[in-house]
């Protein structure tokens, strides 16, 4: 199975900035990646598609890049309400498989 | 609006079944693959498997076959996953979710489900 890495378990950041988010997939997965936020208690909502493509609806401070093995999620102008979980999902190869999470801790 | 509304949460005794229900509105159901997926604390997120409900096709992630079995109703535009032989180790929530691109654009609410005597 695909291995994805996201190394930065907690990161803070403060409102304003901005933040980027990184996901190393074991193999590459070309640009089948997607990411995702989660509030707590919520279910998962789709940021971004195909690598840098962003759903209907997402604010466009949200960006995401890479291909390849290394994916980046990038919140410019981090707001308040960007407290969340945010993990990245590979669909290149069977079983899909997601990152760890990173946990995003506004200041 | 594309909605997903997912059965209640459930307690279940170890070595039964449950069957969590999706019901999908809001677009043409058979036309999407639906995916499901199970998280724990600690865990992180795994992909069990998707099914098309305009065919029936599935595709099981390997370490759930057997274990899950996914199915759909296309007059009740319901979608339904069955796990059996439950332990604690499938003590979770579990989510559906419509497939877009290959990945999920729309997520259920969730379904916890406790596995416990």
């Amino acid at each position: 199975d695909i291995v994805m890495t996201q190394s930065q378990k907690f990161m803070s950041t403060s409102v304003g900035d901005r933040v980027s988010i990184t996901c190393k997939a074991s193999q590459n997965v070309r640009k089948a990646v997607a990411w995702y936020q989660q509030k707590p208690g919520q279910s998962p909502k789709a940021l971004i598609y195909l690598a840098s493509n962003r759903h209907t609806g997402v604010p466009d401070r949200f960006t995401g890049s890479g291909s390849g093995t290394d994916f980046t999620l990038t919140i410019n102008n981090v707001q308040s309400e960007d407290l969340a979980d945010y993990f990245c999902l590979q669909h290149w190869n069977y079983p899909y498989t997601f990152g760890g999470g990173t946990k995003l801790e506004i200041k | 609006q594309v909605q997903l509304l997912q059965s209640g949460a459930d307690l279940v005794r170890p070595g039964t079944s449950v069957k969590i229900s999706c019901k999908a509105s809001g677009y043409a159901f058979t036309n999407y693959w639906l995916g499901w997926i199970k998280q724990r604390p600690g865990h992180g997120l795994e992909w069990i498997g998707d099914i098309y409900p305009g065919s029936g096709n599935t595709y099981y992630n390997e370490k759930f076959k057997g274990k899950a079995t996914l199915t759909a109703d296309k007059s009740s535009s319901t979608a339904f996953m069955q796990l059996s032989s439950l332990t604690s180790e499938d003590s979770a929530v579990y989510f559906c979710g419509r497939m877009l691109h290959y990945a999920m654009d729309y997520w259920g609410q969730g379904t916890s489900v406790t596995v416990s005597s």
